[in-house]
């Protein structure tokens, strides 16, 4: 099983920074990563594919990077509904796909 | 516009049975496969198994064969997940999710769009 470990647990911010959250998958996973939001009592919502392509209706402040084992979500200039959980996946060994364990951004 | 519509919350006893169900609309349910994903209190997401409704092709992961069965009709464009005997270690949150993945070209693996999830509370 490819683990995916997602740093940190959680990340303090103020609006109007930028955040980076990291995500190491313990074997090469090309650039078969995704990223999804999720707010309390919601379902997650896709935000980026395919490691830096961002989903449709995503802003732009929202960016993925990475390729291999290390993956970053960047979220510039935090605005207060981004505050949340992020969640990234890796979908390169099928039908072994795996979640990492979350990043809360918090204010 | 492509909706996930699951059932509505369960409370069950230790031992019971139980069938959810993920209805998708707006878009041809045969040609994406339909994953569900397991939320336990406070914790992060656990993929479980996914479905392709055309031919009825299922995957488990191993953490989940043997524990639970996926399967489909596709005359109503619904997916489930069913338990024969229920622990209390399934008190969860399920989502079902959509994904376009094409295992031939290895592409497509994420879930562009989920049910509104699904709480089961086991407990005696």
């Amino acid at each position: 099983e490819i683990v995916m470990t997602q740093s940190p647990a959680t990340l303090s911010v103020s609006p109007g920074e930028t955040a980076t959250l990291s995500c190491r998958a313990s074997q090469g996973v090309g650039s078969n990563v995704a990223w999804y939001q999720q707010k309390p009592g919601q379902a997650p919502r896709l935000l980026i594919y395919g490691a830096s392509t961002r989903a449709t209706g995503i802003p732009a402040r929202f960016s993925g990077g990475g390729s291999g084992t290390e993956f970053t979500l960047t979220i510039g200039s935090l605005q207060s509904e981004d505050f949340a959980v992020y969640h990234c996946q890796q979908y390169n060994k099928w039908p072994l796909w795996t979640f990492g364990q979350g990043t809360k951004v918090e204010i | 516009e492509v909706q996930l519509v699951q059932s509505g919350a369960e409370v069950k006893k230790p031992g019971e049975s139980l069938k959810i169900s993920c209805k998708g609309s707006g878009y041809s349910f045969t040609s994406y496969w339909i994953a569900w994903v397991r939320q336990m209190p406070g914790k992060g997401l656990e993929w479980m198994g996914i479905i392709y409704p055309g031919d009825s092709d299922t995957r488990y992961s191993p953490s989940f064969r043997g524990q639970v069965t996926i399967s489909v009709d596709k005359s109503i464009s619904t997916a489930y997940l069913q338990w024969s005997s229920l622990k209390a270690s399934d008190t969860a949150t399920y989502f079902c999710a959509r994904s376009n993945y094409d295992y031939i070209w290895g592409t497509g693996g994420y879930f562009d769009y989920w049910g509104q999830g699904a709480r089961v509370t086991v407990s005696s």
